[in-house]
């Protein structure tokens, strides 16, 4: 079946540092891949996607890949910020199926 | 728009008991879904639907009953509440299926059963 499987966290950065959470998939055919950040106390929200092999997910200096030769999604950002402190989930939706399917999530930490 | 809300914050159940999880879009989004969130878990479907009327099993549908009678509300009934149903419960909708829809997420229920 489909499955992701995301870096085991937690993952404690300090500001401005480099950050990669690392993202692996198992599925038939061309998924959409999706990285949704869950802020503390918070649902989920979307913080970028990408629907074919190659394409490039961008959003508040976050970006991740689509590799399907290596079946990845590695989420990276250059700069950390405390703000960007919260549990980051690696997600795909398989055609057909109607669902999501999450990683585990990471949850990073970003002190001053 | 108030996006997808969801009632109550918080709940203590004793085993046994039953209770609704309320859930709310004001989107006018076909497809809604419910979730649950274990600790150091990913999400797990419970049920969906894709319109008034229409529902489906997820992954983990056992102890769990919804109904979607307008398009705007998609309650989630526990019968019979026992502890391993305790758990963060999230809801969701997006306008229509398909893998490049965004789903948005109510800020979760966190249900505790003793």
């Amino acid at each position: 079946g489909n499955s992701v499987t995301q870096m085991e966290g937690p993952v404690t950065l300090s500001e401005e540092a480099f950050l990669t959470i690392n993202c692996t998939y198992t599925a038939t055919g061309y998924p959409s891949l999706f990285w949704y950040v869950q802020y503390p106390g918070e649902g989920l929200q979307l913080l970028l996607k990408a629907t074919k092999a190659d394409d490039k997910g961008s959003n508040k200096g976050f970006e991740a890949t689509y590799r399907k030769e290596t079946t990845s999604f590695h989420l990276e950002k250059g700069s950390v910020q405390v703000s960007d402190s919260a549990v980051y989930f690696c997600a795909l939706f398989q055609g057909g199926s109607e669902k999501l399917v999450f990683g585990k999530g990471t949850k990073l930490t970003v002190n001053p | 728009n108030a996006g997808v809300t969801q009632t109550p914050k918080f709940r203590i159940l004793k085993i046994g008991q039953s209770m609704t999880l309320q859930c709310t879009q004001d989107m006018n989004h076909n497809y809604m879904y419910w979730y649950r969130q274990d600790p150091g878990m990913g999400l797990k479907l419970i049920y969906y639907s894709v319109g008034a009327g229409i529902t489906d099993k997820g992954e983990v549908p056992n102890g769990y009953n919804v109904s979607r009678s307008t398009t705007e509300d998609f309650p989630l009934r526990l019968e019979l509440a026992a502890p391993s149903q305790t758990s963060v419960y999230f809801c969701a909708s997006t306008p229509y299926g398909g893998s490049q829809e965004t789903q948005y997420f109510g800020p979760g229920t966190r249900l505790l059963v003793l």
